[in-house]
């Protein structure tokens, strides 16, 4: 079952901050954070996996609690590269694959 | 060190049609996953190979099919396109060794059938 992102859309200034949150009806396994920009590949940002355990590329946070199959994105200081859709992915069980969300389109403005 | 590439860029193709999409997995991977995005979704994961063998597959049905090469570079072949086909086919790599490591994805294979 597809994962539920929120907002769907957000517009932010220049510096301030944003939280994009993720959700599941199934217990998951790990949940992976991809950026998307208009016409190309989405980029990797964030993995979190059952246990606490994150690996990330870049300046940012995320959580993941498991109890409440749930994932939250922090962009903090946004500046204008931040901008485009960001996915939340989920693995559950066994499964090898990855259950992508709709997205939450992030604008930031000068 | 090349990424996942993915050829060709775009494609137009008429109803009924068969299409193949190739790709070539990030040096040092040899797991290939499928997804298709639709215009303002997610990507919806279609299969993924391992050892040259189909290990999963999402919810698509068999006109959906694909293959691994020894090489671990893989196609994707749809036949009998329908327009509801249209869309951004992206291919994912990753080391199954390394177990629940980031995906890396192409910048895909845009798709339209007319």
């Amino acid at each position: 079952q597809q994962p539920v992102q929120s907002p769907q859309a957000v517009i932010l200034r220049e510096g301030e901050d944003a939280v994009i949150n993720c959700s599941s009806s199934k217990a998951l396994y790990s949940v992976h954070w991809y950026r998307q920009k208009h016409g190309e590949a989405p980029v990797f940002l964030m993995i979190l996996l059952k246990g606490g355990e994150q690996k990330g590329h870049e300046k940012i946070s995320a959580s993941f609690n498991e109890k409440k199959q749930q994932s939250s994105l922090y962009l903090t200081a946004s500046q204008l590269s931040y901008s485009g859709t960001y996915f939340c992915g989920l693995r559950s069980g066994s499964a090898r694959q990855l259950t992508f969300g709709s997205g939450t389109q992030l604008t930031v403005l000068p | 060190d090349a990424g996942v590439t993915q050829s060709p860029t775009h494609l137009i193709k008429t109803r009924g049609q068969q299409v193949t999409l190739r790709c070539s997995p990030k040096s040092g991977h040899d797991t290939v996953s499928w997804y298709q995005q639709a215009l303002g979704q997610g990507p919806q994961f279609i299969f993924q190979y391992y050892e040259e063998e189909e290990r999963q597959r999402g919810n698509f049905p068999d006109r959906f099919s694909g293959h691994q090469f020894p090489n671990y570079s893989s196609e994707l072949n749809v036949n009998a396109l329908l327009l509801g086909d249209s869309a951004l086919y992206l291919c994912a790599s990753s080391l199954r060794a390394l177990g629940n490591t980031e995906a890396f994805f192409g910048q895909g294979t845009r798709l339209t059938v007319v």
